[in-house]
């Protein structure tokens, strides 16, 4: 199983520009996870989706937007990319268990914003 | 969600323990310990977790101490590739904003 897949891997983009990054999980699980991380830092929450159809902002959502497509696909779009969001971003999915349960992440997207 | 507090780097010396402390002293009593580690910026990855009891898998041990107020890492025979930066979290059921400190980057020498 590929687990989460996270797309692109690499992306660099001018300020104003848009983008949308892609994340797929294929384990079934309910809950999916945005987080960016900056260099030397813990992981920060960007939006969640707790289950299929609901969608909820973390601790730093301006300046995104998330669509939960389906339970397998989450994606976060950029409207007008800032050079403070260059970051790596992480998607993660986990399934409600014990302590709202093991998460499990996709490799990042590196994102440069000029 | 309770916060934890971790030590910013330890060193190790290959083939010994790694015992990596925590500190989440406002634990409240359905939140679980979970351990995470990142490997250079890959994404992280689960290690253990726990409530109340010891545990112990094939990666780690995790102990708990009664008042749940700590806990402790244990990798039992550390090697180069378990450098990386561990990641020490508390969570309770349905709760999804977790509170991802700076960990602790463990340097594992030969």
């Amino acid at each position: 199983n590929a687990g989460v897949t996270q797309t692109p891997k690499f992306q660099v983009l001018k300020t104003g520009q848009s983008m949308t990054l892609q994340c797929a999980q294929d384990m079934n699980h309910n809950s999916m996870y945005w987080y960016r991380q900056d260099p030397g830092m813990g992981l920060r929450l960007i939006y969640y989706s707790a289950s299929e159809g609901t969608t909820d902002k973390g601790e730093v959502p301006n300046g995104y937007n998330v669509s939960r497509l389906n339970k397998r696909e989450f994606s976060l779009r950029l409207e007008s990319a800032a050079p403070s969001q260059t970051s790596v971003y992480f998607c993660a999915s986990s399934e409600p268990g014990q302590g709202a349960g093991e998460l499990f992440f996709g490799e990042g997207s590196r994102l440069t914003v000029l | 969600d309770a916060k934890t507090t971790q030590p910013p780097s330890m060193d190790c010396a290959e083939g010994r323990a790694a015992n990596l402390p925590c500190n989440h002293s406002t634990i409240s009593g359905n939140e679980y310990v979970y351990w995470y580690r990142q490997i250079h910026s890959q994404g992280p990855q689960y290690i253990i977790h726990g409530l109340k009891n010891n545990e112990t898998n094939e990666m780690a041990s995790l102990i708990i101490t009664e008042d749940r107020k700590s806990s402790t890492l244990i990798l039992p025979h550390a090697t180069l590739r378990d450098t990386a930066v561990y990641y020490c979290i508390v969570r309770g059921d349905s709760n999804y904003q977790l509170i991802w400190g700076a960990g602790t980057k463990l340097i594992i020498k030969p």
